[in-house]
């Protein structure tokens, strides 16, 4: 299985900081096809998972643009250009392009 | 608007057979991508997954639960299935039914609460 390690397992942030988070993966995520499938969600507090980044780099519907992800190949990094209170949660990276479909650990994010 | 709600027996003894429903709303299972599938989460931890279903009624399931899985739907009244059979405590979990487009899922239920336990 493909494994996914995110870091930090835990993230201190001020309202306004900019932060990231990454996500190694054991496998490159990159299929025959050139396809990408690495996703990034958020799980608020007592809330369920909801998709923020989608293929890499692709903001899910009504996700606000100071999310933002990148990489490639085996790295992968979600960045928070401008930490809000609601922001804060636990963040999982997820892969779809080998069987079966794994997530990270997470990381959570909280306020300093 | 798409919506999905999961349901289960909430408590249930060791090496009995896990039924979920997982119903939903704004978007059919009988159109070409679409899917559902399942998640679990024990209790602050991680995300598991357990299997998806596909419209053209393709099953793929994690092979880390082994045989003990078995995932189905009924397209008409827009609802998909989970079995798990001989649970047992390590089955405890908060369990999540989503819907896929293509190879993500994009929208989550709220989650249903089973504890396993004699």
């Amino acid at each position: 299985d493909v494994v996914l390690t995110q870091t930090p397992s835990t993230l201190s942030a001020t309202i306004g900081q900019s932060v990231s988070i990454s996500c190694r993966s054991s496998q490159s995520l990159l299929d025959s096809a050139g396809n990408t499938y690495l996703y990034w969600y958020l799980q608020r507090p007592g809330q369920s998972p909801q998709l923020l980044i989608y293929l890499v780099s692709n903001l899910g519907s009504g996700v606000p643009n100071r999310f933002s992800g990148s990489g490639s190949g085996t790295d992968f990094t979600l960045k928070i250009s401008g930490v809000e209170a609601e922001d804060l949660g636990v963040y999982y990276c997820m892969q779809a392009t080998h069987a079966p479909w794994t997530f990270g650990g997470g990381t959570k994010l909280e306020l300093k | 608007q798409v919506t999905l709600k999961e349901s289960g027996p909430g408590i249930l003894q060791p090496s009995q057979t896990l039924s979920l429903t997982c119903t939903f709303s704004g978007f059919s299972l009988s159109t070409y991508g679409m899917g559902v599938g399942w998640i679990r989460q024990p209790s602050g931890k991680g995300l598991e997954w357990l299997a998806n279903i596909w419209w053209d009624d393709d099953k793929y399931y994690n092979p880390s639960l082994k045989n003990r899985l078995t995932i189905s739907k009924d397209t008409s009244n827009n609802q998909a299935f989970l079995k798990i059979t001989n649970v047992d405590t390590a089955d405890t979990a908060t369990y999540y039914c989503a819907r896929i487009l293509w190879a993500h899922f994009d929208y989550w239920g709220q989650g249903v609460m089973v504890t396993v336990s004699s």
